[in-house]
Order: C-alpha cells, then structure tokens, then sequence
C-alpha cells in the first residue's frame, strides 16, 4: 500500500508559466514533508520542504503547499525555466516515530518547453 | 558539488560473483542510509545507521549485507544476487535520522547478468 502517490508520471509546461507538481499521502502521522528534484544519471537533491505547522513555504521560485485536511502537497514553480525539467518526488515522514525513515512517491517528470 | 560520494557508478556482475558499494560523506552527518530505485518505482529504504548503529533493515534480503565503519562511509556487500536485483543503488546521509534534510549521492547503476 503507498503511502505517498505522484499521480502524474509527467508534466509538460511552457516555458516562463507556472508548474504545478502534485502530490497525497494517506498517513496522517506525517508530520514533515519534502520535495527532491532529480536529473538523469544524478542522485536526487534536496529542493524544499515544509512542517506539518505550516501551509505554505516559499524559496525563490518554488512554492510548496500543505493542505492537510486534504492529505495533499503541491510544488509551485513560477516561472518555469528549461533547466527545471527534471523528475521530482515528494516525500513524507513522522519525525517522531519513524527514525527518519522518508516515504517517497513514484515521481513526476517535468518538462519545460522552450 | 554533492558532499556524498559513490563507488563504483556503474557495476555490472554475474549471480555467483560478490562485489561492494561504497559511500562516503563529507558533510559532518551522522545517519547514512541505503536505497534502491528500481525502474518506475519510488525510491525504497533499505538500511538506516546513526551514529555507526543499524537502527532499520527494510526486510532486505541477507544477499544485501551492509557495514557502516564510522560516521563518514558506508559499504553494501552483495553477493549471490539476481537479475531482478537490478537497480540504482542511491547513498544518502541526514545530521540525525529524522533531522534535517537527506543529502543523496549519484548512485550506483547495478546489473545483475
């Protein structure tokens, strides 16, 4: 049973538009959640994350929302740039209880066009 | 740059033969773990260490033996594997389990003849 779902295999965008990644979950220990973006051939790198306290954080271009009531995540990029096509995964875990242990889903890949 | 490093990249080995992954880590952390990626899969857990200490084994299979010297590096022993064994290999290290964000190195590319 998945605990964290990417639903969308892919994504294609334009180039200077919004991109919208998202991702459920269906533990609602989860307390800490994490989006990782990777390129071919590379181990995946650490993007932003977001507490279970908060709804909404934001690093530069990237936004990521926690709707908790809903069990659902999602990455903004505004605007989108070639160089962000990559897949991407969300990932969830209980601090607490885990032991770090992160729950990833399948991945996202996302293509910026031109 | 990463501050986690893998080798080999790539490795490819028959059935009988036994070889081992290497990972090291020069961000100061004290948890590394070992996951697998299979094709169209999420990234799976396989083995969690603190501080030296195996504190998770993701009902991996004993054909996958880890060993985890000091803080710094991280080995996989495998031997006798199969073909569906077959997988990126991916090292990562957090400050503590459950703290702060994992750091991933590039991978092994592992196949299994």
């Amino acid at each position: 049973d998945q605990q964290v779902k990417q639903n969308s295999p892919s994504l294609s965008v334009q180039e200077g538009r919004i991109s919208i990644l998202n991702c459920d979950y269906t533990n609602s220990m989860f307390d800490y959640f994490l989006w990782y973006k990777k390129y071919p051939a590379e181990g995946p790198t650490f993007l932003i994350s977001i507490s279970s306290i908060k709804d909404k954080n934001e690093d530069g271009r990237f936004t990521v929302f926690l709707n908790k009531s809903a069990k659902h995540l999602s990455l903004h990029i505004v605007p989108s740039q070639p160089g962000d096509s990559a897949v991407y995964f969300c990932a969830a875990s209980n601090r607490d209880n885990q032991g770090g242990k992160l729950i990833f889903g399948q991945g996202t890949e996302l293509s910026v066009k031109p | 740059e990463t501050g986690v490093t893998q080798t080999p990249r790539h490795l490819v080995m028959g059935m009988t033969n036994k070889k081992s992954l290497k990972c090291e880590q020069h961000l100061g952390h004290n948890a590394m773990y070992w996951y697998k990626q299979s094709a169209k899969k999420p990234l799976e857990l396989m083995f969690v260490y603190n501080f030296k200490e195996q504190t998770e084994n993701n009902s991996v299979p004993s054909r996958f033996s880890p060993e985890c010297p000091n803080s710094s590096h991280l080995f996989l022993h495998l031997h006798t594997l199969q073909p569906e064994d077959s997988a990126l290999y991916l090292c990562a290290s957090s400050l503590t389990p459950g703290q702060g964000e994992q750091y991933f190195g590039p991978g092994t590319r592992l196949t299994v003849t």
